[in-house]
Order: C-alpha cells, then sequence, then structure tokens
C-alpha cells in the first residue's frame, strides 16, 4: 500500500515562468512507479509523466520533469515555460508493481499573465 | 485513436431510477476502470475489469452495477442511488492489467447528481 502526500492545496505561476509543485510518498513495496496525472477543468485526468523507481534518471517529457529523490520519499514536478494551458489540479500517485493507482489531494495551478 | 468516451456527459436522476453509465475505447485495452471523484478530491477506484473479467471490486455499493460485455464496452448500471452518490464517474482503461506499470487513459467523466 502507498499514501501520497501534497501539501501544497494551490501555486500560482506567472506565463513563461517555472514552477515546482511538491509531493511526497510512502510505500512498503520495493518496486513501485510514482505519475504525476493532470485534470483540467474539462476534468479529463491526463497523464504528465511517469518515473520507475528503480530508474535513478530523472523522468522528463519537454516542458515537465520531475526530480526524484528515492531516500527522501519526494518526487517533485517542474513546469518550465508555463502556459495559460497548464492550469489545471495536479494529482501526484502512486502504485506498486500488483496493487492500485493512490492519488494525493491534488494542487491546483493558477497560471497568470 | 487514442480516446476514452464516455457517455452521457451529464445525468441528473431521482432515488428511485434506473440508469446506466457508458464507456467505450478502441485502443485495444483488455482493462478497463471506474473511478468515482467528488468535488475538490482524487478519484477513488470503484471496479476494475481485466481481459473482462472484474478483478477488483473496492467494496462498493450494490446499487451500483459495473458490466463489462466486451473489451472495448464497460457500464455502469445505477439503481436506487443516494444524493451522497452525486459526484464524477471517470472511466479509464490501460493496456493490460491494473498494475502500478500501467498507463492510465481517462474519459472526460459524467457528472451525476442524484435528486
Amino acid at each position: 500500500a502507498q499514501t501520497v502526500t501534497q501539501s501544497q492545496p494551490e501555486m500560482s505561476v506567472q506565463e513563461a515562468e517555472t514552477v515546482t509543485l511538491s509531493c511526497t510518498y510512502d510505500t512498503s513495496e520495493s518496486d513501485y512507479y510514482l505519475f504525476w496525472y493532470k485534470q483540467p477543468p474539462s476534468r479529463q485526468m491526463i497523464l504528465v509523466i511517469r518515473q520507475e523507481a528503480y530508474k535513478q534518471q530523472n523522468a522528463t517529457e519537454n516542458r515537465f520533469s520531475v526530480n526524484f529523490q528515492k531516500a527522501a520519499k519526494s518526487f517533485s514536478l517542474k513546469i518550465s515555460d508555463s502556459q495559460l494551458g497548464d492550469a489545471a489540479m495536479y494529482f501526484c500517485a502512486a502504485a506498486g508493481t500488483a496493487s492500485k493507482l493512490t492519488f494525493g489531494t491534488g494542487t491546483r495551478l493558477q497560471v497568470t499573465l | 485513436d487514442t480516446e476514452v468516451t464516455q457517455t452521457p456527459k451529464h445525468l441528473v436522476m431521482g432515488m428511485t431510477n434506473k440508469k446506466s453509465l457508458k464507456c467505450e475505447q478502441h485502443m485495444g485495452h483488455r482493462a478497463m476502470y471506474w473511478y468515482k471523484q467528488k468535488a475538490k478530491k482524487p478519484p477513488e477506484l470503484m471496479f476494475v475489469y481485466s481481459y473482462e473479467k472484474l478483478s477488483i471490486n473496492e467494496s462498493v455499493p450494490s446499487r451500483f452495477s459495473p458490466e463489462c460485455p466486451n473489451s472495448s464496452l464497460l457500464n455502469l448500471h445505477l439503481h436506487a442511488l443516494q444524493p451522497e452518490d452525486s459526484a464524477l464517474y471517470l472511466c479509464a482503461s490501460s493496456q493490460v492489467g491494473w498494475g502500478g506499470n500501467e498507463k492510465l487513459f481517462f474519459g472526460s467523466g459524467t457528472q451525476l447528481s442524484v435528486l
């Protein structure tokens, strides 16, 4: 089983700037996966980025990258060159190899001009 | 086609009504999920079907009845719901199973209001 904690209910960033969303987790499993999902006003949950815990290299997807600190059980999301379309609720999530996805409580990101 | 399609987008029903939510995907995925999401909360898993068989039921009340007629289609039959069941119901699919190494593809949900 996993627990996921997002301590920032809301964040704000100016367009073109960089923002980092925090996430910590706990798990009893040795093999697990970490995710960031985005939920814009359209309500569809969209996978932003995925990290396999056995990989030391931080995952990146275009303007999105993570800082995965395994020993600290930390998994933050960095959004570079923020765009208006990045405004959404962001959920951090974790899952073991054979266990269901556990979501954090979410961080609402506002992007201002 | 990387879409998961859910219908209807909005549904209002009385506590004595029977209604169904529908979810469809044509990505060849063999696992399909129902999630319930209350406002300002994360999604909560309800059911998982893997290869058209019910794999996970998260102790959901029997007034919610899932059905997977084929690998592309997932239904959620609703009967005698309570006002506290009002929520966004999200469908998702993944390629094979429901383990953590699977990427989930979500639909846009059905916003359900029970009066």
